[in-house]
């Protein structure tokens, strides 16, 4: 089963930042923290990863505590476009994604 | 931009048929995957396969399921008999590396449904 915990659903207005938390408290040393998003029954889209350092690209930015054991992925302006189910796990062995039940994401005008 | 392209979108077969879906990875990677989805439910990791062979499968990825690179281009998901209980979304993904660190791009799925 999934690792990591995530609140269910998330709703967040047009153009405000989402705030998405993430629990992966039993993540190791050597695990990057994923997220992804599936846009209604899409395949899954990488948004961003890391390790131990903040990271941010175009899509959004990871915060990652200095323990390891949460992050929190920022949407810095939301569009309706940002509605999706977003997922964040580690890789806990070579070639497998344990994806989880996800947050729900509305984004509203 | 590049994509993982999946073949065909919607499929629909006979209880006990066999079916083989078809991925077109991008073409400079070199790690491979299947995922599935079952409707409503979350998505389940199949296999991975780099070097020609596989690196990790799962618990569903029992004796039904092979998976082929047959010609450097295409990677396969053969499902011998297929039941009911496949019924779901595939999705293929690849990756340039081990996906320790690195993203893997998924293709928009495989609906397969089985009648």
């Amino acid at each position: 089963d999934a690792k990591t915990t995530q609140p269910p659903s998330m709703d967040c207005a047009e153009g405000r930042a989402a705030n998405l938390p993430c629990n992966h408290s039993t993540i190791s040393g050597n695990e990057y923290v994923y997220w992804y998003r599936q846009i209604h029954s899409q395949g899954p889209q990488y948004i961003i990863h890391g390790l131990k350092n903040n990271e941010t690209n175009e899509m959004a930015s990871l915060i990652i505590t200095e323990d390891r054991k949460s992050s929190t992925l920022i949407l810095p302006h939301a569009t309706l476009r940002d509605t999706a189910v977003y997922y964040c796990f580690f890789t806990d062995s070579w070639g497998k994604f344990q994806f989880g039940a996800g947050t729900q994401v509305v984004v509203t005008p | 931009e590049p994509e993982v392209t999946q073949t065909p979108s919607h499929q629909v077969t006979q209880m006990g048929q066999e079916v083989i879906l078809r991925c077109v990875p991008i073409s400079n990677h070199l790690y491979f995957y299947w995922y599935r989805q079952i409707l409503g439910q979350k998505v389940e990791f199949l296999v991975s396969f780099y070097n020609n062979e596989i690196s990790e499968k799962s618990e569903i990825f029992d004796d039904q399921f092979s998976v082929e690179r047959p010609d450097g281009s295409n990677f396969t998901l053969k499902i011998r008999s297929t039941k009911l209980e496949d019924s779901a979304m595939y999705f293929c993904a690849s990756s340039r590396d081990s996906i320790m660190n690195t993203e893997a791009f998924f293709g928009q799925g495989t609906r397969l449904t089985v009648v």
